[in-house]
């Protein structure tokens, strides 16, 4: 497509619910990232997809958080069991590799956990 | 441990004046800069970047300086224009990882003035 997509664009949930936040990312776009930015803050990097690599887990801040890239293209960022402090933007950039260094950002989705 | 540091939370300048927005970091690691700009709603928009053995690099109204001995960057819009008005987010990322995972400041909000 001709950006990067993000759906839903909003989620309202009850704490201790399940979501699931997707990204479609730029077509032929290799490397994919999630991040989140909280009320106030910059924005956080959570999880990093390069192709067939295993995935860079390191930002994501407790084992409720986990994502997936099927087939090398969408994303799927799971959070289970949510709390009020996952309120946050969930934004997803892509680019074509990384040797690319700049990304590019989808609309994001703001979760708001009851 | 703040590594990207925007110091000023806002910025009011008026039309057709010079916008400055300035941004601090601290590791050294660093050798990729960018700006991006957000609008209330929609993901960041990626503006200009830089390179560390840079220190100057322009497109159009906009120009990212890079001072490396500071550990200082900033961005100049010239000259401002009231669609500019958003939030200007600095962020960096350290190459030869296997992730360019980008580190961001908490964003500084330009309002332009007509």
């Amino acid at each position: 497509g001709a950006g990067v997509s993000q759906s839903p664009s909003n989620k309202v949930t009850e704490k201790g619910k399940d979501v699931e936040l997707r990204c479609d990312p730029i077509s032929g776009h290799t490397a994919l990232y999630w991040y989140r930015q909280s009320l106030g803050q910059g924005l956080e990097f959570l999880i990093y997809f390069q192709g067939n690599s295993a995935p860079d887990k390191s930002g994501l801040p407790s084992d409720r958080f986990s994502a997936e890239r099927t087939g090398g293209s969408v994303s799927t960022l799971t959070i289970q069991r949510t709390q009020q402090e996952d309120s946050a933007v969930y934004l997803c950039a892509s680019s074509r590799d990384r040797t690319m260094r700049s990304q590019f950002f989808g609309p994001g989705t703001r979760l708001t956990v009851l | 441990d703040q590594q990207v540091k925007q110091n000023s939370p806002s910025l009011s300048v008026q039309e057709g004046r010079i916008s400055i927005l300035n941004c601090d970091y601290t590791n050294s690691m660093f050798d990729y800069f960018l700006w991006y700009k957000k609008y209330p709603a929609e993901g960041p928009t990626f503006l200009i970047s830089i390179s560390s053995i840079k220190d100057k690099n322009e497109d159009g109204r906009f120009t990212v300086f890079l001072n490396k001995s500071a550990k200082h960057l900033s961005l100049h819009i010239v000259p401002s224009q009231p669609g500019d008005s958003a939030v200007y987010f600095c962020a960096a990322s350290a190459g030869g990882g296997a992730t360019n995972k980008l580190i961001f400041g908490t964003g500084t909000l330009l309002a332009v003035q007509p």
